[in-house]
């Protein structure tokens, strides 16, 4: 089975520095892999997403992440923090239900805080 | 853009009853859908997984007579909590796969206060 380690379950960063969210997954095929976003009591919402063809992935709201097979990586980046980017963030990599149909397996979850 | 909505948003109810949390994808058809619970400080684990027209896939672990599923329409999948429990006490979060694309898209999640 499918498998993601988010390392740091707390980031904290200033405004204006760079955001790094680090995702290391464990896939037996070849992965799709999910960043999404979470605001305090609120679903989820998609960042981005890599499925086949260019391993770095631009997403909403500047992120973007570089999917690196050699180290089964997919960290997730901003070059510039900003206060609304303060939540929780998941990554997720596909995998198969009991039934055989796709579904995801996330991440415990990277809290971001941004100081201003 | 792709909305999926969840009702109630927030529940409270009594130990021993049944509540029952909607999910509906409003502007697209999605025979598959997916029930998830977060716990505090926890990530999302995958319930079950809510086919169209036929029984729900539970997740190792889950039981399937207290979280019962039903995905009657392409538009509308239904979980309730039989027997409410304290511990039953969660965020509930569902998703839809839209059927022409692939793309998951989640609703905004439930919350489950059992006491």
């Amino acid at each position: 089975a499918q498998s993601v380690t988010q390392l740091g379950s707390h980031v904290s960063v200033s405004e204006g520095a760079l955001v790094l969210l680090r995702c290391n997954y464990s896939s037996s095929v070849p992965p799709y892999l999910f960043w999404y976003v979470q605001y305090p009591n609120q679903g989820l919402q998609l960042l981005l997403k890599y499925t086949t063809g260019a391993t770095l992935v631009k997403g909403i709201n500047g992120f973007e992440a570089e999917f690196k097979k050699s180290e089964t990586s997919f960290h997730l980046t901003k070059p510039s923090a900003h206060m609304s980017d303060a939540a929780e963030y998941f990554c997720a990599v596909s995998d198969l239900t009991q039934g055989g149909s796709e579904k995801l397996v996330f991440g415990k979850g990277t809290k971001l805080t941004v100081n201003p | 853009g792709a909305v999926v909505s969840q009702h109630p948003s927030r529940v409270i109810c009594k130990s021993g009853t049944s509540v029952k949390i909607e999910c509906r994808s409003l502007d697209f058809q999605a025979t598959t859908m997916f029930w998830y619970r977060q716990f505090p400080k926890k990530s999302l684990m995958l319930m079950a997984t809510s086919n169209e027209g036929s029984k729900a896939t539970y997740e190792q672990g889950v039981e399937k007579d207290k979280f019962l599923i039903n995905h009657a329409s392409l538009t509308l999948s239904t979980l309730t909590v039989t027997s409410a429990h304290p511990e039953d006490s969660s965020f509930y979060i569902c998703s839809a796969r839209r059927d022409s694309g692939n793309t998951i898209y989640f609703g905004e999640g439930s919350w489950l206060t059992v006491v």
